[in-house]
């Protein structure tokens, strides 16, 4: 079964702090790998897209690296702000029958003063 | 431009009831995918339409199904509701189906 596993399920950093969050997937072939924020009770926004030969996309303060071999990849955010609290979701399309997403549960991130 | 529109944004129905949930993408855009979230499952893909076409289903029951027409509005319908169907139903558009994806703000809905 293709999955899309992530953590931490939660993570509370006080702001200015830099921190990552870790997706691994077994979803084999993939497209592109994606990051999405959802803020409370609205739907989710793109913040990076990665194809399968893309090692690192970045958008502001957010980086996305991927590591095809290993089936993992990181969000990193720079310089957290109280805004950047929000849920993070890891996405992955797989090709093997069409262009179907698996989406991770996701990261609740808090960014405190 | 405007973004991805939802009606309703909650809705509250019983078990058996049927319920029909519409989504306008942002102008210009052929796809249109619906998904289900719940905080237990997460995210989860329910269908895709392109060009009033089904391009890609996800595995959920016959109960779930959906249309799209000729303007690329798509409205989703779920009969004989059951209490775990209460979720978040989010819309999404894109230009294609393997690329950027603009997400709506949802409906809510909840089963009695």
């Amino acid at each position: 079964k293709n999955q899309v596993e992530q953590s931490p399920q939660s993570l509370i950093i006080l702001e200015g702090k830099n921190c990552t969050l870790q997706c691994n997937y077994t979803v084999s072939p993939f497209s592109n790998l994606r990051w999405y924020k959802q803020d409370t009770g609205r739907g989710p926004v793109s913040l990076t897209i990665m194809t399968f030969s893309e090692n690192t996309k970045s958008n502001g303060r957010y980086t996305a690296t991927l590591d095809a071999d290993t089936k993992q990849s990181s969000l990193h955010i720079t310089a957290s702000q109280l805004s950047d609290s929000a849920s993070y979701i890891c996405v992955v399309i797989f090709t093997g029958g069409g262009n179907k997403l698996t989406f991770g549960t996701g990261t609740q991130l808090k960014v405190e003063l | 431009k405007a973004g991805v529109t939802q009606t309703p944004r909650y809705l509250i129905k019983t078990r058996g009831q049927q319920v029909t949930l519409s989504c306008s993408p942002i102008s210009g855009h052929r796809s249109v995918s619906w998904y289900q979230q719940t905080p237990g499952q997460g995210l989860q893909f329910l269908f895709e339409y392109f060009s009033e076409t089904q391009r890609n289903k996800g595995n959920f029951p016959g109960r779930f199904s959906g249309r799209q027409f000729s303007n690329s509005r798509s409205e989703m319908n779920v009969s004989t509701l059951e209490l775990g169907d209460s979720a978040l139903y989010l819309c999404a558009s894109g230009k294609a189906g393997d690329g950027e994806q603009y997400f709506g703000p949802g409906t809510r809905l909840t089963v009695t």
